[in-house]
């Protein structure tokens, strides 16, 4: 089956510091991979994408790079803030006759000023 | 297009009454997930429909728990009877087609007294 592993939070950074959250997956078929994000109180709304191997996806300054060699989606952001506190979550689609749909546990991230 | 919606946002029941959650996908969608939040389990899968149709509900706790999925426009979710472990926030999604983004609602807050 499907699964996806993130690490552990929380992860506590200072503001400007350098944010890396890894992500690896193991699927059957080709998936499509995806970083979600839930603020306090809301629901997860999606960050960025990606559908083929090497494919970078990127918004708001974060970006993830699909590497299928290393089953991995790793998150990154040069400078965070603290507004960008909050939890991610990677997830993977695969379909075979229908959407499945796959998260892992989520990873917060904590940014002071 | 509104998004998914929820209702209600928050619900306070007492233990042992039944409890409905609602659901209306966006339109055009034909996969539909819902799904639990806690601190202590984070998210969960309970069950997902592809065409209105119950793919898997492997995810479902136990008999307490039932979905239907009447038409492609509205989804219920119902505990009967309700207990304090159930106190959770509640999320649905729903996906257009293979391999892309799911798009979530606000969650329902519920709380069993």
């Amino acid at each position: 089956g499907n699964s996806v592993t993130q690490m552990e939070g929380p992860v506590t950074l200072s503001e400007e510091a350098f944010l890396t959250i890894n992500c690896t997956y193991t699927a059957t078929g080709y998936p499509s991979l995806f970083w979600y994000v839930q603020y306090p109180g809301e629901g997860l709304q999606l960050l960025l994408k990606a559908t083929k191997a090497d494919d970078k996806g990127s918004n708001k300054g974060f970006e993830a790079t699909y590497r299928k060699e290393t089953t991995s989606f790793h998150l990154e952001k040069g400078s965070v803030q603290v507004s960008d506190s909050a939890v991610y979550f990677c997830a993977l689609t695969t379909f075979s006759g229908y959407s499945t749909l796959t998260f892992g546990k989520g990873t917060m991230l904590l940014v002071s000023p | 297009d509104a998004g998914v919606i929820q209702s209600p946002r928050h619900e306070v029941t007492e233990m042992g009454q039944e409890v409905t959650l609602r659901c209306k996908p966006i339109s055009g969608h034909n996969s539909l997930f819902w799904y639990r939040q806690t601190m202590m389990r984070g998210l969960e899968l309970l069950i997902y429909f592809n065409n209105n149709v119950p793919i898997d509900d492997s995810g479902m706790p136990e008999d307490r728990f039932s979905a239907k999925m009447p038409n492609a426009s509205f989804s219920t979710l119902k505990i009967q009877p309700s207990e304090p472990r159930d106190s959770a926030v509640y999320f649905c999604a729903s996906t257009r087609e293979q391999n892309t983004e799911a798009f979530f609602g606000q969650g329902t807050r519920l709380t069993v007294v």
